[in-house]
């Protein structure tokens, strides 16, 4: 079974630094997604930014980048110029892309930003 | 577009009391969640629709919970005896598309204590 870990429980960065949250994933399947959803203090979960297993290339959404190592099973986001906005809850989630399309979730990381 | 709307956002019962959380998912989105999201941990998704049928309820506690969605739009979980172990907060999700390339949108959710 697939397993999704997120070691950091805890965030801290100054406003406007760079910050790398970590994610680590098992699984035995060669193509799958992976996603960060950031879950604010109202509670709605929202993507953030997704990849593709099959994808060498990294994801980037704005201030927010991936960087995935398949074969080290690892991936981290890395939010830059960190705003207050980015005060969240942020999980990590993968999901196959052969069947079973249910989402496998981290505990997730709280990230405070520092004014 | 609205967005996927939950209800009531807090609600507060005794254990062995019974309670009811709704949702209803953006318009034309077939395919709708039910996710438990305890302090701490990610989502584990409790049941799967897909307009009116069940894809998915492995881990949907049969003896105590149950959800339906009529005509394929609305739904509701209910809870029945509730436990101490059941205070987390329910997400609802829903998406159009199934499969590889789906996109989840998720409601705010419903926080359940139970006392």
């Amino acid at each position: 079974a697939q397993t999704v870990t997120q070691s950091q429980p805890e965030m801290s960065v100054q406003e406007a630094e760079t910050v790398t949250l970590s994610c680590t994933y098992d699984t035995s399947e060669s193509d799958y997604y992976l996603f960060w959803y950031k879950q604010p203090p109202s509670r709605q979960m929202i993507l953030v930014i997704r990849q593709e297993a099959y994808k060498q290339q990294n994801a980037t959404e704005n201030r927010f980048s991936v960087n995935f190592q398949k074969a080290a099973k690892s991936f981290s986001l890395k939010i830059s110029d960190s705003q207050l906005g980015d005060a969240a809850m942020y999980f990590c989630a993968y999901r196959s892309a052969n069947s079973n399309y249910q989402l496998i979730w981290g505990a997730g990381t709280k990230l405070i930003i520092k004014p | 577009e609205a967005g996927v709307a939950q209800s009531p956002r807090y609600k507060i019962i005794e254990k062995r009391q019974s309670v009811a959380f709704w949702c209803n998912p953006i318009s034309g989105h077939a395919t709708l969640y039910w996710y438990q999201q305890i302090l701490g941990q990610g989502p584990k998704l409790l049941i799967q629709f897909q307009n009116n049928g069940v894809v998915d309820d492995s881990q949907l506690p049969k003896d105590r919970f149950s959800a339906e969605r009529l005509k394929g739009v609305d739904s509701t979980l209910k809870i029945q005896p509730a436990k101490l172990e059941d205070s987390a907060v329910y997400l609802c999700a829903s998406s159009f598309l199934q499969g590889q390339n789906e996109k989840l949108f998720f409601g705010s959710g419903t926080q359940l204590s139970v006392l």
